[in-house]
């Protein structure tokens, strides 16, 4: 099993459309992250989770809804999405958020809005 | 908000040569990591550097952490052709959420 795992790896919705991404992690890690990366620009943070609490929404429009029940899960439920919302959406873990303990990436969700 | 420039943007160069990519920022950082994204899959960390001055080696990478602390380079002797994919430079103050990312290095190699 890699250590980050993230369903599916590609999706395609409508913009009235309701989905969720998927993330898992079997490292052990404490901290759970999503991040946006879109074409020619640099990686994005969305959301932090710590110990399964929310510790950072970086002025995420509320049409992205994230959800960590447990350390080693974490969803990003989508609905209403525009567009520009198409992008790779990555999943990352870290032995909690400390210093000096790096980021795993998951292999991402390609999101295409129609 | 802090920002990475990371240069060159893209690259094109014969296996067997040495590559050298660099990121600078106007903002100070404590620690420094290089990562490379492979099409269609996450971004891999290849080295971190966690000291000013300090130069790191994993196989034919080689990374600088820089001594005002606002720059690393990255450079890859006797490229080969799984060398392809996207190098993106991250800077980090604090935690490990508190990352910028630069805006990546692309490198084709050809034979």
């Amino acid at each position: 099993e890699t250590g980050v795992t993230q369903t599916p790896r590609h999706l395609v919705m409508g913009m009235t459309n309701k989905k969720s991404l998927k993330c898992e992690q079997h490292l052990g890690h404490n901290a759970m992250y999503w991040y946006k990366q879109s074409a020619k620009k640099p990686l994005e943070l969305m959301f932090v989770y710590n110990f399964k609490e929310q510790t950072e929404n970086n002025s995420v429009p509320s049409r992205f809804s994230p959800e960590c029940p447990n350390s080693s899960h974490l969803f990003l439920h989508l609905h209403t999405l525009q567009p520009e919302d198409s992008a790779l959406y990555l999943c990352a873990s870290s032995q909690g958020d400390r210093t000096n303990t790096e980021a795993f990436f998951g292999q991402g969700t390609r999101l295409t809005v129609v | 908000g802090q920002q990475l420039n990371q240069s060159p943007q893209s690259m094109f160069i014969q296996e067997g040569e040495d590559v050298s990519m660099n990121c600078t920022s106007s903002s100070i950082f404590n620690t420094w990591l290089w990562y490379k994204q492979d099409p269609g899959e996450g971004p891999v960390l290849l080295i971190a550097l966690y000291k000013a001055g300090e130069l790191t080696s994993n196989g034919r990478l080689t990374a600088q952490f820089g001594i005002t602390r606002k720059d690393s380079f990255l450079n890859i002797s006797a490229s080969i052709p799984s060398d392809v994919g996207i190098y993106f430079c991250a800077g980090r103050t604090g935690t490990a959420s508190k990352l910028t990312f630069g805006t990546g290095t692309r490198l084709q190699v050809t034979l």
